[in-house]
């Protein structure tokens, strides 16, 4: 199966920049999506990317995608204590019936 | 409703009995999906409902799980004869037509066998 793979805890001080990193196996991934999840909360879709794209950029968020290294990255500008959740990167491909989550990376973003 | 809703909440069980839980999905929603968020790991695909199409079941740990789709609206997971191992959140989502949409999650149940 595929395997989506992310680092499990990173922490930042607030007003820095975050940088969460994801890498996946599947060369036929055709989209790929950040989702976060605050604490007792279902799953939010933050952004996603076609993989014909190599940037998208949407207010604070910022996803670069490397298809040759598989590797897929979310920049949050002037991270805020709200932004503290857990982000999920996830893939599919076209004709898939579900998207394959990673781990899940727990953002702390201290004061 | 305006989100896809889940019911129980949190459900709390003896290793052996019978559990059941919901899923309301989103209105106009023709695409369901049952994930199982176990601690520490990634979400777990279980189960996609797609209109009136045979379920894709590919996902379901053992025969012990089992789940439903009345009237192409809300879902029911069934594990039979629970066991520590089930313990989890179990999250529901919805989509327009597809893996490819946009699917909104629910906010989960959290199973826990005693």
């Amino acid at each position: 199966g595929e395997d989506v793979e992310q680092s499990l805890f990173l922490s930042v001080r607030e007003g820095d920049s975050s940088v969460i990193n994801c890498t996946y196996t599947d060369s036929s991934s055709t989209y790929l999506y950040w989702y976060k999840q605050e604490p007792g909360a279902g799953l939010q879709l933050l952004t996603y990317i076609f993989s014909n794209m190599d940037m998208k950029q949407d207010q604070r968020l910022t996803v670069l995608l490397n298809k040759k290294d598989k590797h897929l990255s979310l920049r949050i500008a002037d991270t805020q204590t709200g932004d503290s959740a857990i982000y999920f990167c996830a893939e599919t491909q076209t004709g898939a019936n579900n998207l394959f989550f990673g781990t899940g990376t727990r953002l702390t973003v201290i004061p | 409703g305006a989100g896809v809703s889940q019911s129980p909440s949190n459900k709390v069980t003896e290793k052996g009995k019978d559990v059941e839980l919901r899923c309301d999905p989103i209105s106009g929603h023709t695409a369901l999906y049952w994930y199982r968020q176990s601690l520490g790991q990634g979400l777990e695909f279980l189960i996609y409902f797609q209109g009136n199409s045979a379920p894709d079941k590919s996902g379901l740990p053992s025969d012990r799980f089992s789940a439903e789709r009345t009237g192409g609206s809300v879902s029911t997971l069934t594990i039979q004869r629970t066991q520590q191992e089930d313990s989890a959140v179990y999250l529901c989502a919805s989509s327009r037509q597809g893996a490819l949409f946009e699917q909104f999650f629910g906010p989960g149940t959290r199973l826990t066998v005693l």
